[in-house]
């Protein structure tokens, strides 16, 4: 079954500095992979996702995310934090066995600070 | 509509009684999912629709959980019995398809259920 671990439930950076959430999944295929963002009292908002056209996803506001099989890993990043990046972000996947279902990780936290 | 529609969007009610979420997708949208967001965790998947029909409701916590769909629109999910575990905010998504097509889900605002 497909599965979605995010490592880290809540990460700090600093204003300017590089952002890296980590994602992995687990499929006996190659799944449908995204990252979705909340911010507090929002709901959730697609940043990017991976469909196999490419391994490199860019998203909105900076965000890219590299598809990387033999890790089976799916890190977003962001160059250059800025405070307005703080929020929770989401990764989720569907495909394989799941084919219907779409599957999130637990979540990070992102805290950026001056 | 422009965007997923939910309501209410505050839900407190006593232990023991029953309550409806409603869920109004976006006019076209053909898949419909449900999940429970419970402070501090993760989504967790309910159920989704393809149209009228559910083919996985694996993530029904328990027989006080339902969830209906009609006219490939609003959807419903009933708690039967609430209990103070089912405090959470309950989010709806909808999709032009099945998620594993790669299609983006799009969210509502969720309901915020207390149960005191």
């Amino acid at each position: 079954a497909q599965s979605v671990t995010q490592l880290g439930s809540h990460v700090s950076v600093s204003e300017g500095a590089l952002v890296l959430l980590r994602c992995n999944y687990s499929s006996s295929v190659p799944p449908y992979l995204f990252w979705y963002v909340q911010y507090p009292n929002q709901g959730l908002q697609l940043l990017l996702k991976y469909t196999s056209a490419a391994t490199l996803v860019k998203g909105i506001n900076g965000f890219e995310a590299e598809f990387k099989k033999s890790e089976t890993s799916f890190h977003l990043t962001k160059p250059s934090a800025h405070m307005s990046d703080a929020a929770e972000y989401f990764c989720a996947g569907s495909g394989g066995t799941s084919y219907g279902k779409l599957t999130f990780g637990q979540g990070t936290i992102l805290t950026v600070h001056p | 509509g422009a965007g997923v529609s939910q309501s209410p969007s505050n839900k407190v009610t006593e232990k023991g009684k029953d309550v409806e979420l409603r869920c109004d997708p976006i006019s076209g949208h053909t898949a419909l999912y449900w999940y429970r967001q419970r402070l501090g965790q993760g989504l967790e998947f309910l159920i989704y629709f393809q149209g009228n029909s559910a083919p996985d409701k694996s993530g029904l916590p328990s027989d006080r959980f339902s969830a209906e769909r009609t006219g490939e629109s609003v959807s419903t999910l009933t708690i039967q019995r609430t209990q103070q575990e089912d405090s959470a905010v309950y989010l709806c998504a909808s999709s032009l398809a099945v998620g594993g097509l790669g299609v983006e889900a799009f969210f509502g605002q969720g309901t915020r259920l207390t149960v005191v």
